[in-house]
């Protein structure tokens, strides 16, 4: 049972252009939606997260809007760059569970071309 | 990488054979995490600890064990390797305590593969 539904699996955006990767999941227990960034042989980086008592976050080029009624959340990334091309995860975690460990998604490979 | 070490980060080695991860970290975090990434699943969880020689099973534990004597190492070891255990095994640990912080942070990876 997949509990977190990434889509697309592969986006190529422009350089200047907005990607949009979406997340949905089943859990309403869930309460902690991160988002990593992958490169190429390097370990997923923590890029940005939501609690689900705000429908938006900002840091820098990268938003996370977050839609709590239809269960899913997504990533917006701003001007987009070739350094921005990565394999991007979203992932979700319940608070009060013992091992607060992270379900994610299958991961998006986003290609931003020059 | 958050002050995390794997090793070995690279490791080929034979079916029915035993294998032995280390995920090592100097921050004294209490949670540790091995998740492995394959093509088309994402990162699933195999064991976590939540303190020294405090472990439990994730997702996808059966074939694999783990240990914690120490705070800052946590060993992740196949009993006899199988080929569909091919895969890149990372490390991963949680800074926070109780519910108020919840980022997960990941060591560089190892790729195992096992022929």
């Amino acid at each position: 049972q997949q509990q977190v539904k990434q889509s697309p699996q592969s986006l190529i955006v422009q350089k200047g252009g907005i990607p949009i990767i979406n997340c949905a999941y089943e859990n309403t227990a869930f309460d902690y939606f991160p988002w990593y960034q992958q490169f190429p042989g390097k370990g997923p980086a923590l890029l940005i997260a939501i609690r689900p008592d705000v429908s938006e976050k900002k840091e820098g080029r990268f938003t996370i809007s977050f839609n709590k009624s239809a269960k899913q959340f997504s990533l917006h990334i701003m001007d987009s760059q070739p350094g921005d091309s990565a394999t991007y995860f979203c992932a979700a975690s319940i608070a009060g569970a013992g091992s607060y460990q992270l379900t994610f998604g299958k991961g998006t490979k986003l290609s931003v071309i020059p | 990488d958050a002050g995390i070490t794997q090793s070995p980060r690279h490791k080929v080695t034979e079916t029915g054979t035993p294998v032995t991860l280390r995920c090592h970290q100097t921050e004294n975090h209490r949670y540790m995490y091995w998740y492995r990434q394959d093509p088309g699943h994402g990162l699933r969880l195999i064991h976590y600890s939540y303190g020294v020689k405090d472990t439990d099973k994730g997702e996808v534990s059966d074939g694999y064990s783990v240990s914690r004597s120490k705070t800052e190492d946590f060993l992740l070891t196949l009993e006899s390797a199988t080929s569909s255990q091919t895969s890149v095994y990372f490390c991963a640990i949680r800074p926070g305590s109780g519910q108020g912080n919840l980022e997960q942070y990941f060591g560089p990876g190892t790729r195992l593969t096992v022929t």
